[in-house]
């Protein structure tokens, strides 16, 4: 089974607008931590945002925000106010404690920011 | 801090030769990481080290893969023979060691076996 899926290959959205990048994770590790990751067309990974498994609050950094639903096993990323170089392929990855720290990472998705 | 470094940038060589990336992690990091990125198959690890030692190479693909790390500042990933089908981008990452801490990815190598 997978244990990260990235249900869109791609998204579109307008300058200004927010958009919501979906990732679903499947453990049977009650201690986990998801990473989103933003990789540009220069092809750098570049560390976006975390959130533990125990943390009580959605984590945020600037514009980007995660939406955990821990029930749900989802750790969608929102961007808001997206920007012209926002435009990249986005990477939600997972590590678990049993997997000391091995990171496992989706499909991606591309999203693209239009003027 | 420099970022994490790793050489060549570019890589083409033929099949069947030796193919040799380096990398050298952020100063004070104790975990340095392998990765290989395709289009076929997305990013996967390909083995790990913290404190220089190797703690799981089991995405390793095959024998004709070797990874070293001979010093706190310092690894390489070794290809022997090369093959077509290794060409890739080979990004080395490297992180303070706790769970909770990111990984730092360096600019990749972009391999070309013709």
């Amino acid at each position: 089974a997978q244990k990260i899926t990235q249900t869109q290959p791609g998204m579109f959205v307008q300058e200004k607008e927010a958009v919501t990048l979906d990732c679903t994770y499947d453990t049977s590790d009650p201690s986990y931590g998801l990473f989103w990751y933003k990789q540009p067309s220069s092809g750098e990974m570049i560390f976006l945002i975390y959130q533990g498994s125990y943390d009580q609050q959605n984590a945020t950094e600037g514009r980007y925000s995660l939406n955990f639903q821990k029930a749900r096993k989802s750790a969608n990323l929102v961007i808001s106010a997206s920007q012209l170089g926002d435009s990249a392929m986005y990477f939600c990855a997972m590590r678990e404690s049993q997997g000391f720290q091995k990171l496992v990472f989706g499909t991606g998705t591309r999203l693209l920011v239009s003027p | 801090d420099a970022g994490v470094i790793q050489s060549p940038r570019h890589e083409v060589t033929e099949m069947g030769q030796e193919v040799t990336l380096r990398c050298k992690p952020i100063s004070g990091h104790n975990s340095l990481f392998w990765y290989r990125q395709t289009m076929m198959r997305g990013l996967e690890l390909l083995i790990y080290f913290n404190n220089n030692v190797p703690i799981d190479d089991s995405g390793m693909p095959e024998d004709r893969f070797s990874a070293k790390m001979p010093n706190a500042s310092f690894s390489t990933l070794k290809i022997q023979p090369s093959e077509p089908r290794d060409s890739a981008v080979y990004f080395c990452a490297s992180s303070l060691g706790d769970s909770s801490y990111e990984q730092y990815f360096g600019p990749g190598t972009r391999l070309t076996v013709t």
